[in-house]
């Protein structure tokens, strides 16, 4: 059974940082591309970054370009979004997905709020 | 960017009721079309993947159509469990992009 699962939510002011775990099992991690889409509160689902198998290449969506980081760690089967300069507008569940062109496997989602 | 709009946003069904949405590109997409389903509280899930190809496990009532830049999800009778919110998205593009998602309720 494939299995996603978030860690790393949590409440962080304007301005601050957080990184988003998410672990893979029951399947080969390395060679599927994972993807990050968030969705705001009572908002529509919104794409923001894709990383290969390989790591090698990396997409963001312009909103979060410059201020998250998409990477992974294939030997230890996660994926990770590094979070920084967060805004008020980046509050959202945060989903970990399989896919390189859809999802096939999405996460239960991790909940990210940015307030003061 | 590539702009996904689907319409209608939100429409009201009965049980048995055949329905259809409707999701426009700003470019041609070819096939390169996904559709989803969420339930309140929930992961998405994938139901129709390359416009028209039918994900393992969904039943036959789902169906997809179109390429270019017109596709649509048709519901060919509606059951209580798809009372739910739809969404398109595009992969034409490495930088992906969903509609705006049209909700299903009961009428």
């Amino acid at each position: 059974e494939v299995q996603l699962l978030e860690s790393g939510g949590n409440l962080v002011q304007p301005g601050g940082s957080l990184r988003l775990s998410c672990a893979v099992s029951g399947l080969t991690f390395s060679i599927y591309a994972m993807t990050w889409v968030r969705q705001a509160p009572g908002k529509g689902l919104e794409w923001i970054s894709t990383i290969s198998g390989s790591g090698g290449n990396t997409y963001y969506a312009d909103s979060v370009k410059g201020r998250f980081t998409i990477s992974r760690d294939n030997s230890k089967n996660t994926l990770y979004l590094q979070m920084k300069s967060l805004r008020v507008e980046d509050t959202a569940v945060y989903y970990c997905a399989e896919g390189s062109s859809w999802v096939d496997y999405w996460g239960q989602g991790t909940l990210v709020t940015v307030s003061s | 960017d590539i702009q996904m709009t689907q319409s209608p946003s939100s429409l009201s069904a009965s049980v048995g009721d055949r329905v259809t949405i409707s999701c426009r590109a700003s470019q041609s997409i070819s096939s390169n079309l996904n559709w989803y389903q969420q339930k309140p509280g929930k992961a998405p899930k994938l139901l129709i993947y390359s416009a028209s190809r039918l994900q393992s496990g969904v039943p036959s009532r789902f169906s997809g159509s179109g390429s270019g830049t017109d596709f649509s999800l048709t519901i060919s009778s509606l059951q209580p469990e798809d009372f739910a919110t739809y969404y398109c998205q595009q992969s034409y593009s490495t930088l992906w992009t969903f509609g705006q998602g049209t909700k299903v309720e009961i009428k």
